[in-house]
């Protein structure tokens, strides 16, 4: 699976929006970009997922760039409930059923 | 009401057991999957299932065995527990080889004494 970089953390402040960046610069063209986030004790949730154009969805928007190298998810308002860890993720648009997952970003929010 | 349920959240066993830990879905997906979530919080994918075949079978000791029944259940039986099978193990499921995206469980907190 192709590879993802990530920062280890951000922080944000509550009400704020949150531009999480992603970088795949060995992105293929059947990859799919896939986020999810866990919070804590809890298993991992799906966010959203592109492949070129932007997304939009109650949770999020998915802002992929024009050479596909790098992404950006954004949480247009942040909450307390948002605090969590971020992973972007590759996933082959081929017959690969795994989803392959890094080491995420630890998504900070202060009252 | 909930999408994909494991059984127990909790398990603590001593060394040598065999435990098992159950998993079901109730949206209709095919494909089934177990993860472990170590200590150091990395998620790797064990096993996997497609109507009640098995399609992913990673670098897991095969004290590890899952078993299927129907689509909408995946079990994970473990023998002879050691004190690194303590981890979170996480079932999940998806439809179409998860295109749209996978649904997780809240995991199974094991911890081997």
């Amino acid at each position: 699976d192709a590879k993802t970089t990530q920062p280890n953390s951000m922080e944000s402040n509550e009400e704020e929006p949150v531009h999480l960046p992603c970088n795949h610069s060995t992105i293929s063209g059947t990859d799919y970009i896939h986020w999810y986030r866990q919070l804590p004790s809890q298993g991992p949730e799906y966010v959203i997922h592109g492949l070129t154009s932007n997304v939009n969805n109650r949770m999020a928007s998915l802002a992929i760039a024009e050479d596909r190298k790098s992404s950006t998810l954004i949480l247009h308002r942040a909450t307390l409930r948002d605090a969590a860890v971020y992973y972007c993720i590759l996933r082959s648009g081929g017959s690969n059923y795994k989803l392959t997952f890094g080491k995420g970003t630890l998504l900070t929010v202060n009252p | 009401d909930t999408a994909v349920s494991q059984t127990p959240k909790y398990l603590v066993t001593q060394m040598g057991n065999d435990k098992s830990i159950k998993c079901e879905q109730n949206l209709g997906h095919d494909t089934m999957y177990w993860y472990k979530q170590d200590s150091k919080k990395f998620l790797k994918i064990m096993f996997s299932y497609n109507n009640k075949e098995l399609i992913i079978n990673e670098t897991v000791p095969n004290r590890f065995s899952p078993k299927s029944p129907d689509k909408a259940h995946l079990n994970l039986h473990i023998n002879s527990l050691e004190l690194g099978d303590s981890a979170v193990y996480f079932c999940a499921s998806s439809q179409d080889r998860g295109r749209d995206g996978y649904t997780f469980g809240s995991g199974t907190r094991l911890t081997v004494v």
